[in-house]
């Protein structure tokens, strides 16, 4: 079975500067999307970005990017110019690219904007 | 997400009695899932469904069942609700796109 671990359960920030959200995933696949999720007190689910593991280049999605290391099964987000609106837990999650299977999820990281 | 309601949004309700939980998606979606939200645990897959009448057990699947009789509609029920399905219940759906998801915006469910 898959696994997805986020080793930081809570990350504070000043505004404008740059913080990096941690996720390693365990898994025997070769083909598989992973993605990282934010949500707010609000508890919608809001899709940050994307990365499918056949492709090497790093997702990026304006001040929003990943660092895709799929020989370390390491897919961390990186976060430039926080803004307050930033604040939220984040999610990091897993699906294979085959079948049916739903998204496994981490547990979550806290993310607090200093202002 | 635009596509996907849930309903109720929030529910309170007695420990034993039965409960039922609906998620409408208007995007022809084959794929639907029901995950439920808990404090250090994210999200947990609880049942999916690939197709009308076509469902599977997820992670946390014990004490809880799925019906899908349409293609818009995937229905998770409580048997016999207990304290420890108080939770937050997210249905989420997908097209052909395997990286494309959608999410409803959570049920409340608390069990006294």
């Amino acid at each position: 079975a898959q696994t997805v671990t986020q080793s930081q359960p809570e990350m504070s920030v000043q505004e404008a500067e740059t913080v990096t959200l941690s996720c390693t995933y365990d898994t025997s696949e070769s083909d598989y999307y992973l993605f990282w999720y934010k949500q707010p007190p609000s508890r919608q689910m809001i899709l940050v970005i994307r990365q499918e593991a056949y492709k090497q280049q790093n997702a990026t999605e304006n001040r929003f990017s990943v660092n895709f290391q799929k020989a370390a099964k390491s897919f961390s987000l990186k976060i430039s110019d926080s803004q307050l609106g930033d604040a939220a837990m984040y999610f990091c999650a897993y699906r294979s690219a085959r079948g049916a299977d739903g998204l496994t999820f981490g547990k979550g990281t806290h993310l607090i904007i200093q202002p | 997400d635009a596509g996907i309601t849930q309903s109720p949004r929030h529910k309170v309700t007695e420990t034993g009695t039965p409960v039922t939980l609906r998620c409408h998606q208007t995007e022809n979606h084959r794929y639907m899932y029901w995950y439920r939200q808990d404090p250090g645990h994210g999200l947990r897959l609880i049942h999916y469904s690939y197709g009308v009448k076509d469902t599977d057990k997820g992670e946390v699947s014990d004490g809880y069942s799925v019906s899908r009789s349409k293609t818009e509609d995937f229905l998770l029920t409580l048997e016999s609700a207990t304290s420890s399905q108080t939770s937050v219940y997210f249905c989420s759906s997908r097209g052909a796109d395997p990286g494309e998801l959608f999410f409803g915006e959570g049920s409340r469910l608390t069990v006294l």
